[in-house]
């Protein structure tokens, strides 16, 4: 079992229509979880981070945490074609004292006018 | 853009090679993270460095080398470079205590593509 697995896609969604975005990970102890975007030759850039149960909401961006079921996603509303890109889901783990980013593979997202 | 800098920004090597990348932290971080991303890939961790030492590794062979410098910059260096070592290199910066737990958020810079001929 992968320590963060995501469907790579693609996800393919009408312009407008709202983007669910999936991850499931290993490791119960973990606190921390991101969502990166990177562009096709770009590095990742963060969009969210989420420490809690529940959902953090960020102007059309909400995170949703489910620790007891290892589960994280992110909703992207109003889905434009600028948001086009691979998403990436990062857990930060403890190991041998010290934090490390573990990142899914990351899902292909479409976004078409 | 995160204020995280990495130099160059494109290489290409032949096999056998050495190569240093380098990268300059974001202002008021201490903590460096190097990781490679293959095409089609996620990021994998390399290692990660604070106050000047390293603080932990993933799974990547010896050959495989970093520096903290007093000022937060850091460099990674490949010896002996293989055909399989071409990809996307990322520095990435936290502030942090150094301590497991936490929440340290890291920020990524540009990157820089090595290809190994």
């Amino acid at each position: 079992q992968k320590e963060v697995e995501q469907n790579s896609g693609p996800l393919s969604v009408p312009e407008g229509a709202i983007a669910s975005l999936n991850c499931t990970y290993s490791d119960r102890g973990s606190q921390s979880f991101f969502w990166y975007r990177q562009y096709s030759g770009k590095s990742p850039e963060l969009i969210m981070s989420i420490y809690s149960n529940g959902d953090k909401e960020d102007g059309r961006f909400t995170a949703q945490l489910n620790k007891a079921s290892q589960y994280v996603s992110l909703l992207i509303r109003d889905s434009q074609p600028s948001d086009s890109a691979t998403y990436l889901c990062a857990v930060n783990m403890i190991s041998g004292g010290y934090n490390k980013l573990i990142f899914g593979a990351g899902t292909r997202l479409a976004v078409h006018p | 853009e995160t204020g995280v800098t990495q130099s160059p920004t494109h290489l290409i090597k032949t096999r056998g090679q050495q190569v240093t990348l380098r990268c300059s932290s974001q202002s008021g971080h201490n903590t460096v993270s190097w990781y490679q991303q293959a095409l089609g890939q996620g990021p994998q961790f390399i290692f990660q460095y604070y106050r000047e030492e390293e603080n932990g590794r993933g799974n990547f062979p010896p050959r495989f080398s970093g520096l903290q410098f007093p000022n937060y910059s850091s460099e990674l260096n490949v010896n002996a470079l293989e055909l399989d070592d071409s990809a996307l290199y990322l520095c990435a910066s936290s502030s942090t205590s150094g301590r497991a737990g936490g929440t340290d958020t890291q920020y990524f810079g540009p990157g820089t593509r090595l290809t190994v001929l």
